[in-house]
């Protein structure tokens, strides 16, 4: 069965504080795709990165980083220094290679980050 | 940067009456989708199109529901007649391509609240 959880519903910090949001997923396929969007309060989704199965390279976007782990399926999203603007909810989703040609991207539900000045 | 518009934004409307979400995916784009997000939930799939018809429907996705390319640009899903349960955020979605790596471009959203 496919499914994305995301344990921490919601997450509060102080701003310049790092935080980790945690992303593990069940897949069968070998071939899959993961990734992050944002949904700031005006509550768009916004993509912010997409990683596939075959490449477990960490990846680092200014303060965004990316660390995937296929050994314990977990696909997580750190932020460096957080600012008042990174509060949003932030969701994990998996895309097989199969049911994501499909466009039926499987999302957790979400974790709640608030970052307080 | 090309986005995808949604109209309304917020629509508020009785049980029993029908809604239709109306949508414009990015211009060279093929693919389109719907998602649904009830309020606090996760976002779920609904319905993905291509080429004018339905590539593949969630369970989510009943009889009441359908979506529709009217013309060269709109994309729309409509509900027949609305339950207090589809109350929810409703994303629409489109795509260039289609694989497993497909990133999809979301539009903001249209809220449907049905009383």
């Amino acid at each position: 069965a496919q499914k994305v959880t995301q344990a921490q519903t919601e997450i509060s910090v102080v701003e310049k504080e790092d935080v980790t949001l945690d992303c593990v997923y069940e897949t069968r396929d070998t071939t899959y795709y993961l990734f992050w969007y944002k949904q700031p309060p005006s509550g768009e989704l916004v993509f912010l990165i997409r990683r596939n199965s075959f490449d477990e390279q960490n990846e680092i976007s200014g303060r965004y980083s990316w660390n995937f782990q296929k050994s314990t399926s977990s696909f997580n999203f750190t932020i460096t220094a957080s600012q008042v603007v990174d509060s949003a909810v932030y969701f994990c989703a998996l895309s097989e290679e199969l049911r994501g040609s499909q466009g039926n991207l499987i999302f957790g539900k979400g974790t709640k980050l608030s970052v307080k000045p | 940067e090309p986005e995808v518009t949604q109209t309304p934004s917020h629509q508020v409307t009785q049980m029993g009456q029908e809604v239709i979400l109306r949508c414009v995916p990015i211009s060279n784009h093929l693919y389109f989708y719907w998602y649904r997000q009830i309020l606090g939930q996760k976002v779920e799939f609904l319905v993905s199109f291509y080429n004018n018809e339905i590539s593949e429907k969630s369970e989510i996705f009943d009889d009441q529901f359908s979506v529709e390319r009217p013309d060269g640009s709109n994309f729309t899903l409509k509900i027949r007649s609305t339950k207090l349960e589809d109350s929810a955020m409703y994303f629409c979605a489109s795509s260039r391509g289609v694989s497993g790596a497909n990133v999809l471009t979301f539009g903001a959203g249209s809220r449907l609240t049905v009383l």
